[in-house]
């Protein structure tokens, strides 16, 4: 199956330095990624979405000046967070959709990184 | 806009026995429904998916689900719990041609009695 990898697993940081998340998908080229954040023992909320070549598209409330997001190949999207205050410690979650190609699964099958932790002291 | 509901927030069951977790969800046609699996600090894993067809489908690990329209409900499924099962899932539902944006559930949280 498709494989999204995210990198670090586990970030910890001083408030106010920025912190970089990557996803990336290793065995396909996606060219929509999907940044959620997932509160403890809460769901999953959708921040943005990461598309090749052009500018992520936020959701309602979410900072795009807090939460850059760059996806600047077919298998790289970044998430950078921004001048990190404790509330933004949480646990990030990147997927990407599999489209096409011989074999590939259905049009919406979305495949999910493994998630990064980040903690802001 | 489209919402899922999953009314259990923690279910426990004992090994062996059968697993019903439920989904409702709110959406203004037929959509994508799925099931995804988490363990602890990890990421998702996708049990099985709902896009057309028959309205029971069989996903991985021996679960399945099927999508009652008339309930709005896509309820998961498994005969017989194994220990390992013991996790957290999510319902998830897409709406066709939002570009494959899903909304998530709550959660069911899952635990499994020897």
């Amino acid at each position: 199956g498709a494989v999204v990898s995210q990198h670090p697993s586990r970030v910890i940081c001083k408030s106010g330095t920025s912190v970089k998340i990557e996803c990336r998908s290793l065995d396909f080229q996606a060219t929509t990624m999907f940044w959620y954040r997932q509160f403890p023992k809460q769901s999953l909320m959708l921040m943005a979405t990461s598309n090749e070549g052009s500018k992520a598209t936020y959701e309602q409330g979410v900072e795009k000046d807090k939460f850059l997001i760059n996806h600047a190949s077919l298998t790289l999207s970044t998430l950078t967070v921004t001048s990190a205050h404790p509330e933004d410690s949480s646990f990030y979650i990147c997927s990407a959709n599999l489209k096409g190609g011989a074999g590939q699964a259905n049009t919406g099958e979305l495949f999910f990184g493994e998630g990064s932790r980040l903690t802001v002291l | 806009a489209q919402s899922v509901t999953q009314p259990d927030i923690h279910i426990t069951v004992s090994e062996g026995a059968s697993l019903e977790l439920r989904c409702n969800y709110s959406y203004g046609a037929t959509p994508y429904l799925f099931w995804y699996v988490q363990s602890p600090g990890q990421g998702l894993q996708l049990l099985l998916k709902y896009f057309s067809g028959d309205t029971l489908v069989q996903g991985i690990k021996g679960f399945e689900a099927e999508f009652k329209r008339s309930q709005s409900s896509f309820n998961l499924r498994k005969p017989s719990v194994h220990w390992s099962d013991a996790a957290e899932y999510f319902c998830a539902v897409g709406a066709r041609g939002s570009g494959d944006k899903l909304t998530f559930g709550t959660g069911t949280r899952l635990a499994v009695r020897p």
